[in-house]
C-alpha cells in the first residue's frame, strides 16, 4: 500500500545532541511537510518542500533543518535538541501544493529529549 | 495568523447518540476546511474536506460537516456514533488559494462507550 512512513516511531536523545528523523513516501507526492506537535497542542507546520523548494514557517526556530535529498525522502535534523522540543514530528505529503490538497500523515515520530 | 477553536476538549458518548463536535475559525477570507481523525495508535487521516459548492459534506463512515461562513464554523457531526468511532478528531483550515500551511485546531476525544 502506498503510504508515508516514518522511522524511527520513538526516538531518545539527550540534550544538545544531534538528532534525525527520517520520512519517506510511496506516494510520489510533490509536497513533503514537517509537523511539531506538543502534548495537547494542535500540530504546527516547522517547514515543507515544494519539490526542491524549501519553504520555511516564520517562526520555525533555526534549530530545526530539513533536507529532501529526492522525491521519496526528507529529514528533519534538529542541531542541538532542548527539552522544549520533545515531542511527536509529523511527517505529511500531498500530491500538489495549492490550499485544497488533501495532507497524508505518516504515524509520527515521539521525540524523548533527557 | 488563523486561529483554529475546539471547544470540546473530551467528549464522552454511549453508543447510538448523536454527535456534535464544534469548530472555528478565525480568518476572514476564503478558506478550506478539513476534519482529521486519529484512531488510537494510528496515524492522522482525512474525514471530510470543504473547498467550495455545498456547505454540507458528506465525508467517510457516515460523519458530516456543514460550513456556516457567517459563523466561522464547521461542525463535524454523526448521527449514531459507534465504539470504534473513539478517537481524536482534528479540525484544520488553511487559506485559498494556494496555501500550504494547514492551521489545526488542538483536537477533542471522542470516547464512545459500548
Amino acid at each position: 500500500d502506498a503510504m508515508v512512513i516514518q522511522n524511527p516511531r520513538y526516538q531518545v536523545t539527550q540534550f544538545g545532541k544531534p538528532v534525525t528523523l527520517s520520512c519517506s513516501q510511496t506516494l510520489n507526492h510533490n509536497v513533503m511537510y514537517w509537523y511539531q506537535q506538543k502534548s495537547s497542542q494542535a500540530p504546527k507546520l516547522l517547514f515543507h518542500y515544494y519539490d526542491k523548494d524549501f519553504n520555511n514557517e516564520a517562526d520555525t526556530p533555526d534549530n530545526f533543518q530539513s533536507r529532501r535529498p529526492n522525491t521519496s525522502f526528507c529529514f528533519l535534523d534538529i542541531r542541538s535538541p532542548g527539552l522544549g522540543d520533545a515531542a511527536m514530528y509529523l511527517c505529511a505529503t500531498s500530491r500538489a501544493g495549492g490550499a485544497a490538497a488533501e495532507q497524508f500523515f505518516g504515524p509520527g515520530t515521539r521525540l524523548t529529549v533527557l | 495568523a488563523q486561529s483554529v477553536s475546539q471547544h470540546n476538549h473530551h467528549v464522552i458518548l454511549s453508543e447510538a447518540a448523536s454527535l456534535e463536535l464544534g469548530c472555528n475559525y478565525s480568518y476572514g477570507g476564503t478558506v478550506n476546511l478539513f476534519w482529521y481523525v486519529q484512531y488510537p495508535g494510528q496515524h492522522l487521516q482525512l474525514l471530510l474536506k470543504y473547498f467550495s459548492g455545498d456547505p454540507l459534506v458528506k465525508g467517510i463512515k457516515g460523519f458530516e460537516a456543514e460550513f456556516i461562513k457567517s459563523k466561522f464554523s464547521f461542525n463535524l457531526r454523526k448521527p449514531s456514533v459507534q465504539w470504534s468511532d473513539t478517537a481524536e478528531y482534528f479540525c484544520a483550515v488553511n487559506e485559498s488559494p494556494g496555501a500550504n500551511n494547514l492551521f489545526f485546531g488542538t483536537g477533542t476525544r471522542l470516547t464512545v462507550i459500548p
